[in-house]
């Protein structure tokens, strides 16, 4: 198994800053994914995070809005750029498992902007 | 991708088996079932899956028709703790860089 730490686990922020999620993991792992959830809503893929080389989004989501790095195999971040409140989501990083047919996922980061 | 159908809600009461459905009708040859479960304020955590054969493990049973068009996860004596949302994903592989896509889940509710 994979063990994810997020930071921060919940934050609220201003309208127009921005919040940086780290997401550390406890092996080394070679995939690893964002997702957002928002309120009573399921899980929706933000991207892929690749290590070494720009992270790869899903339909609707951009980087400017939401840049990706990834500059290991344990650890990434999620930013949140310019932060309106439909952004108010729990954001949780994901990792592919050495079984590689299962994923992991951290607790969340539960976002609220005001 | 391959959509997956659920009832939105169900009910159980505690130390009885719990089936919970699940309709793929436009399942593909290769496609693998996957179940994941979600507990309240935690991130998704994975239960089970398989391709064709019926699957056991620790935590649930996977019961597929024979079809593929239907899969039922099987909760052998429910607790309070099973009390979450679980999901039915259809993956294209079992190489494991597919993402996973979630529908809307069944929420199971364990009466005491």
């Amino acid at each position: 198994s994979a063990v994810i730490s997020q930071k921060p686990s919940r934050d609220i922020c201003q309208r127009g800053t921005s919040l940086t999620i780290q997401c550390q993991v406890d092996s080394q792992v070679t995939m690893m994914f964002w997702y957002r959830q928002q309120p009573g809503q399921s899980l929706t893929l933000i991207a892929t995070a690749n290590q070494g080389s720009e992270a790869t989004y899903e339909s609707g989501f951009v980087i400017d809005k939401f840049p990706i790095s990834r500059p290991n195999l344990t650890f990434s971040t999620l930013t949140v750029s310019n932060m309106s409140p439909e952004d108010s989501s729990i954001y949780l990083c994901s990792v592919q498992g050495l079984a590689k047919n299962i994923q992991y996922f951290g607790a969340g980061t539960r976002l609220s902007v005001l | 991708d391959a959509k997956t159908t659920q009832p939105n809600s169900m009910e159980s009461n505690e130390e009885e088996p719990v089936h919970l459905p699940c309709n793929h009708s436009t399942i593909s040859g290769t496609d693998y079932i996957h179940w994941y479960r979600q507990l309240p304020s935690q991130g998704p955590e994975y239960v089970i899956h398989g391709l064709t054969s019926n699957v056991n493990n620790r935590m649930a049973s996977l019961a597929i028709a024979e079809d593929r068009k239907s899969s039922t996860l099987i909760l052998h004596r429910a607790t309070l703790r099973d009390a979450a949302v679980y999901y039915c994903i259809l993956r294209a592989s079992n190489f494991g860089n597919e993402k996973l896509t979630f529908g809307t889940g069944t929420r199971l509710t364990i009466i005491p």
